[in-house]
Parts: structure tokens; sequence; C-alpha cells
């Protein structure tokens, strides 16, 4: 079945610095990636959908530039939290659909970050 | 708006039980519908979907419906087990003014031995 890897997998970093978060498909094209921040104990709420070579659509209340997110290609895409603190500590998921099949959608095993 | 609504949790039963996770939406449109699972420090894996009404999803034992009449899609196990301990997430996706997927709050499932 489809794959989708995030890296790292968690990591632990100081206030102020940045951090880049990557999600790949390994073994399709995705024309769509989606990331998601979880809450301890709560749901996925959807930050951002990126299409490949196009700026991110980003969900009401999400800071774009706080949250970068590029989309270089079909298996690609990156999120860069700028200048984290501590209230970005979260588990963030990144998933993506697989090209022509859009109802689906693959989920990678999610970065735990934490800003100290 | 589009919306997933699940039974809160946590739900406890002993090995062996049967399961029953309560979901229902509201959308406008035909939306698919989902559920997925994520285990303790991992990401969401996909459980089983149905895309259209009366389609019935099933994998690894677990089965869901979708009820277009009674807008529900529960999920139910015959005999769990303790390896089944974990979060249950429904979903739905429409795409509905662009591709969107709604998830339920999750419900968090113990199995005792």
């Amino acid at each position: 079945g489809a794959v989708v890897s995030q890296h790292p997998s968690w990591v632990i970093c100081k206030s102020g610095t940045s951090v880049k978060i990557e999600c790949r498909s390994l073994d399709f094209q995705a024309t769509t990636m989606f990331w998601y921040r979880q809450f301890p104990k709560q749901s996925l709420m959807l930050m951002a959908t990126s299409n490949e070579g196009s700026k991110a659509t980003y969900e009401q209340g999400v800071e774009k530039d706080k949250f970068l997110i590029n989309h270089a290609s079909l298996t690609l895409s990156t999120l860069t939290v700028t200048s984290a603190h501590p209230e970005d500590s979260s588990f963030y998921i990144c998933s993506a659909n697989e090209r022509g099949f859009t109802d689906t959608q693959y989920f990678g095993p999610g970065t735990r970050l934490t800003v100290l | 708006g589009d919306s997933v609504t699940q039974m809160e949790g946590p739900v406890t039963l002993s090995e062996e039980a049967f399961l029953t996770i309560n979901c229902t939406y509201t959308a406008t449109g035909y939306p698919s519908l989902f559920w997925y699972v994520q285990y303790p420090g991992e990401g969401l894996q996909l459980l089983l979907k149905a895309t259209k009404a009366d389609d019935k999803g099933s994998n690894k034992g677990f089965e869901a419906t979708y009820r277009k009449e009674t807008t529900s899609f529960h999920l139910e196990k015959g005999s769990v087990q303790v390896s089944d301990s974990a979060v249950y997430f429904c979903a739905l996706t429409t795409n509905t003014g662009g591709f969107k997927t709604i998830f339920g709050a999750g419900t968090r499932l113990f199995v005792k031995a």
C-alpha cells in the first residue's frame, strides 16, 4: 500500500530556532499533501493544504509566516516552524492523496516537536 | 458546515467483548466515510472506508456500514483483542468547495486481558 514517511520522528529545539519537517510519499505521486497538528488526546486539526508547485492554502487561524510550507515535488512537502516557541510543541502529522485517487489520504507517522 | 460526531471515550472492554463505536455525520453532497486508528505515539492508519450509501467497509474484523438514512457509520467488531487498544477516529472527506477531511474527536479504546 501507499506509504508516507516523515522526518524527523521527533525533535527537541530551543525557543527561537526554526525546525523543518519533511513529508515524503515513498511509492506514489501525491498531488496534494496536508499538514495537521494534534494536541494531546485531541483530534487532528488541519493546518494547511499544499499542492505541488503552488502556494499552500492555510486554514483560518494558522499563521502562514510561522508555518512555512513548501511542496517542491510530487513526493515531497516540508513544514518549517519558524522562530519556534514552547506553545508550538505538538505532534505534527502529514498526509497525502495519491494522484487519481482523491478520496483516500495516507498518513505519515507524525513528528513530535518539543520546544524548550 | 460538515461535521463528524463520535461517542466519547474512553471505552474499556474485556478481551473478546463486542465493540461498537458510534459515529454520525452531517455533510452537504456525498462524502466518503472512513475509520482511522492511531496507536500510541504513531500517526493514523486507515482502518476501513465506504464511499457510497449502503457500502460496508471491513478490515481486520472491524466493519462499518454507510447509512445515509441515519447519517451514520458505526464501527463494530465482534471480538476485541488487547492489541486493538488505540484511538479510533471517524472521518469524512468531501470534495465540495475543495477536498477536505473532517475528523471526529476520536474515541480511545482500552481492552483488558
